[in-house]
């Protein structure tokens, strides 16, 4: 079975200031990772993905994750956060044999402040 | 594309009512999957369909019904409303073209009180 926790339910952070958000799952099998983020009142956006290849990965609005395969974590960061930038932040994975099942995290609401 | 839909927005049911929350999707995607989402606990997976006549259980899979007779319509029933049910519900579509590329869509949810 897999699972993904991510350790701060919250992130407060000043506008402008870089932010790294974390990931760390556990899993028997080889998984695909994503992080999707939730605006208020929305549903979910793919922000980026790891599928297989370079460990750093570029997504949307200047996000990026790392997959590190040693410490099984996929940590979200961006260097300069934005107000708009504020919102729920998710964590997933799936088997690559059934991609459509995927698990969450818990969630990180990041708060950017003025 | 309109992407994934879900009616209702909103919902407020007694306990014991039944109701069918609705999801379409018209990007002829076969996988189709519905999920729960709950504070400080993620989303979790109720049902899911690899396709049209095929469907099975998730990881919260009890006091839902799926069915699956079109590849668009991928319906979610709750038999008899408990309280436990009160949550956010989103269904989310994905193809199985492009293998290993399976991106999830997901709809704007449904959000459901029950009294």
């Amino acid at each position: 079975a897999q699972s993904v926790t991510q350790l701060d339910s919250q992130v407060p952070v000043f506008e402008e200031a870089p932010v790294e958000l974390r990931c760390n799952y556990s899993s028997s099998v080889s998984v695909y990772l994503f992080w999707y983020v939730q605006y208020p009142n929305q549903g979910l956006q793919l922000l980026l993905k790891y599928l297989s290849g370079s460990t750093l990965v570029k997504g949307i609005n200047g996000f990026e994750a790392e997959f590190n395969k040693s410490q099984t974590s996929f940590h979200l960061r961006k260097p300069s956060v934005h107000i708009s930038d504020t919102a729920e932040y998710f964590c997933a994975v799936s088997r690559m044999d059934s991609s459509y099942k995927l698990i969450f995290g818990s969630g990180t609401r990041l708060l950017v402040r003025p | 594309n309109a992407g994934v839909t879900q009616t209702p927005k909103f919902q407020v049911l007694k306990t014991g009512q039944s109701m069918t929350l609705q999801c379409a999707q018209d990007m002829n995607h076969e996988y189709m999957s519905w999920y729960r989402q709950d504070p400080g606990m993620g989303l979790r997976l109720i049902h899911y369909s690899v396709g049209a006549g095929i469907t099975d259980q998730g990881e919260v899979p009890n006091g839902y019904n799926v069915s699956r007779s079109t590849t668009e319509d991928f319906p979610l029933r709750l038999l008899s409303a408990a309280p436990s049910q009160t949550s956010v519900y989103f269904c989310a579509s994905s193809s199985r073209r492009g293998a290993g590329d399976n991106e999830q869509f997901f709809g704007p949810g449904t959000r459901l009180t029950v009294l």
